[in-house]
């Protein structure tokens, strides 16, 4: 009944792994975003899509792919993960692009070591 | 200069007393201001918006927002120790980015 969900909610592996974070929304939202959480506490925007459009692309190694196979879903592949890489990384949507109420997931919690 | 700033606390206070919440912003476009609030292990919900200056209250929350001074208050009355969270300031411009502060952290005691 979760309307935000993200799987795994903790993934520990080594440097240099390729893995992947999934998301889902069952809320009928039209627009999905991936966050990054660092150490420090700040959420940091990597993605943005709206229906399946990638609206967002901030300034993120082109390790990270997001891909939305449908509007209600957007996961994250992260190629030759690297220890910097370790930090709670977020899921939202949103009703559009223009709104500021943001429903988030639980998060993922990864620690590369 | 960082878009957003507020002082990470943590804060702690009593349970039932007054709080204040506060946060500063640097861009002048910023025009619509939300308090997400987030608990340990969770991801951030809405707590409260505005768009205007001025105050804005929901229950036992109010929030100010004085865009001539770029500054952004959220005050809570009769704290609880369920409000023991981060509490989050975030500025929106125009285009769909959410600004996020660190946040202040509360802790209510009972």
């Amino acid at each position: 009944d979760t309307a935000v969900s993200q799987t795994p909610k903790y993934l520990v592996t080594q440097m240099g792994n390729d893995k992947s974070i999934k998301c889902e929304q069952n809320l009928g939202h039209d627009t999905m975003y991936w966050y990054k959480q660092d150490s420090k506490k700040f959420l940091k925007i990597m993605f943005s899509y709206n229906n399946k459009e990638l609206i967002i692309n901030e300034t993120v190694p082109n390790r990270f792919s997001p891909k939305s196979p449908d509007k209600a879903h957007l996961n994250l592949h992260i190629n030759s993960l690297e220890l910097g890489d370790s930090a709670v990384y977020f899921c939202a949507s949103s009703h559009n692009d223009r709104e500021y109420g943001y429903t988030f997931g639980s998060g993922t919690r990864l620690t590369v070591v | 200069q960082k878009e957003v700033e507020q002082d990470p606390g943590p804060l702690s206070v009593p349970e039932g007393a007054i709080v204040s919440l506060n946060c500063t912003y640097s861009n002048s476009a910023f025009q619509y201001f939300m308090w997400y609030r987030q608990y340990s292990r969770k991801g951030p919900e809405l707590l409260m918006y505005t768009y205007s200056s001025g105050n804005k209250e929901d229950g036992r929350f109010t929030a100010q927002v004085d865009k001539s001074s770029k500054y952004i208050s959220l005050f809570i009355r009769d704290s609880q120790p369920s409000d023991s969270a981060t509490y989050l300031c975030v500025p929106k411009g125009f285009g769909n980015k959410l600004v996020f502060g660190a946040g202040t952290i509360l802790r209510v005691k009972s």
